[in-house]
């Protein structure tokens, strides 16, 4: 069974300092994993997506992540964030022919001016 | 383009009600999936309804229930309500199953049982 942790709950931050948002997963085959914004009393937006082919992939809002098979993490950066990066991020996995995504528990990014 | 929609925003029943929750799909999209948000949790899903048939169900209890209409636009019902219902429920919408269609997702119903 697919599933995914966030290790950290909480990551304050200052702003325009650099910031990485850990994920680890696991799965038994290959997987497509994904990572999602959820601004206050708002649903999920789409930060950016690794499907296949080169393992970084950018996304929106200058944020980037890196797909690590042998280690199973895809941890997201951005080299300097915004008052308005401020969010709950979620990482999410799926496997080929799969209907669900399996998010983890969510880490809440709070930017300090 | 209108994006997803769901309603009502908020809603509050007692335990062992019933309550039925709705959600407009995107434009062009045929594909409607929902979640269920606890609090401090991430979302969990539910059920995903392609063109009006049920394809794929998550580990919810039968009195979770759900259609989806010839506009594909969806509804969710929830039988016997319980407290653990509490939630956001997340409605996505996608033109398709596979995992390359992205899913689009409403705001959410936030449903408070007491």
């Amino acid at each position: 069974a697919q599933s995914v942790t966030q290790l950290d709950s909480q990551v304050p931050v200052f702003e325009e300092a650099p910031v990485e948002l850990r994920c680890n997963y696991s799965s038994s085959v290959s997987v497509y994993l994904f990572w999602y914004v959820q601004y206050p009393n708002q649903g999920l937006q789409l930060l950016l997506k690794y499907l296949s082919g080169s393992t970084l992939v950018k996304g929106i809002n200058g944020f980037e992540a890196e797909f690590n098979k042998s280690q199973t993490s895809f941890h997201l950066r951005k080299p300097s964030v915004h008052i308005s990066d401020t969010a709950e991020y979620f990482c999410a996995v799926t496997e080929q022919g799969a209907q669900k995504l399996v998010f983890g528990q969510g880490t809440r990014l709070t930017i300090n001016p | 383009e209108t994006g997803v929609t769901q309603s009502p925003t908020h809603l509050i029943k007692t335990r062992g009600q019933q309550v039925t929750l709705r959600c407009s799909s995107q434009s062009g999209h045929n594909t409607v999936s929902w979640y269920q948000q606890a609090l401090g949790q991430g979302p969990q899903f539910i059920f995903q309804y392609y063109r009006e048939e049920e394809n794929g169900r998550g580990n919810f209890p039968p009195r979770f229930s759900g259609l989806q209409f010839p506009n594909y636009s969806s509804e969710l019902n929830v039988n016997a309500l319980e407290l653990d219902d509490s939630a956001l429920y997340l409605c996505a919408s996608s033109s398709g199953t596979g995992v390359i269609y992205e899913q689009y997702f409403g705001p959410g119903t936030r449903l408070t049982v007491t």
